[in-house]
């Protein structure tokens, strides 16, 4: 089975562009995560979806932050406009149920790069 | 607040020895769930052992086992006959229900396990 597919792998980018980062999570999971991974900061919750519903979005750093997941295989994280400090790995997760007691599996990462 | 704590931000194992790697959680809940990530150097994220606190025996998962504690609050990772491939940074994580009943899922901080040849 495939796992959580992400793209791209690595994106740079200028200050003030929209960046827009992919996942494809694995079929048949019907949970959703976005996580950011920073040296200073460590993995931060973004947003979670369930059964393509926005469940908590209280991780979103502000504004120019916004997510969508329109089917059940496909989601994106866009940025606009990036920021330098918006550099960091961002990582898609999926999980098979909404509870507590579900493992979440990664995708690759997108590393992105804002100058 | 609900938190996952690994003091241990860097170990050393020799090659072919055990390792444990320190986790404490805090949390009300009654039901929840422990986990354990590996993250190479490559960077990606892999899903490694799962305990819920519900069970009433160890997880273990190939060289892998959790040694849980309830009483104590704490989910150590131990790693039987250290590969050199085990070096990575290991991420305890904690999912615990929201008020919908949804995960609310919180990591730690890591732990670079490195293994000497």
């Amino acid at each position: 089975d495939a796992g959580v597919i992400q793209s791209p792998r690595h994106e740079v980018t200028e200050m003030g562009q929209e960046v827009t980062l992919r996942c494809k999570p694995i079929s048949g999971h019907n949970s959703l995560f976005w996580y950011r991974q920073t040296m200073m900061r460590g993995l931060e919750l973004l947003i979670y979806f369930n059964n393509n519903v926005p469940i908590d979005d209280s991780g979103m750093p502000e504004d120019r932050f916004s997510a969508k997941m329109p089917n059940a295989s496909f989601s994106t994280l866009k940025i606009q406009p990036s920021e330098p400090r918006d550099s960091a790995v961002y990582f898609c997760a999926s999980s098979p149920g909404q509870g507590p007691l579900y493992e979440q599996y990664f995708g690759p990462g997108t590393r992105l790069t804002v100058t | 607040a609900q938190k996952i704590t690994q003091t241990q931000p860097g170990m050393f194992v020799q090659e072919k020895e055990a390792v444990t790697l320190d986790c404490t959680y805090d949390t009300s809940d009654q039901s929840y769930g422990l986990f354990w990530y590996k993250q190479p150097s490559s960077g990606e994220m892999i899903f490694l052992i799962y305990q819920g606190s519900y069970d009433e025996q160890n997880a273990t998962e190939g060289r892998y086992s959790l040694n849980f504690q309830k009483a104590r609050k704490s989910a150590n990772l131990v790693i039987s006959a250290s590969q050199l491939g085990d070096s990575a940074m290991y991420f305890c994580a904690m999912s615990r229900p929201d008020s919908g009943g949804y995960q609310k899922v919180t990591f730690g901080t890591g732990t670079k396990l490195q293994v000497i040849p």
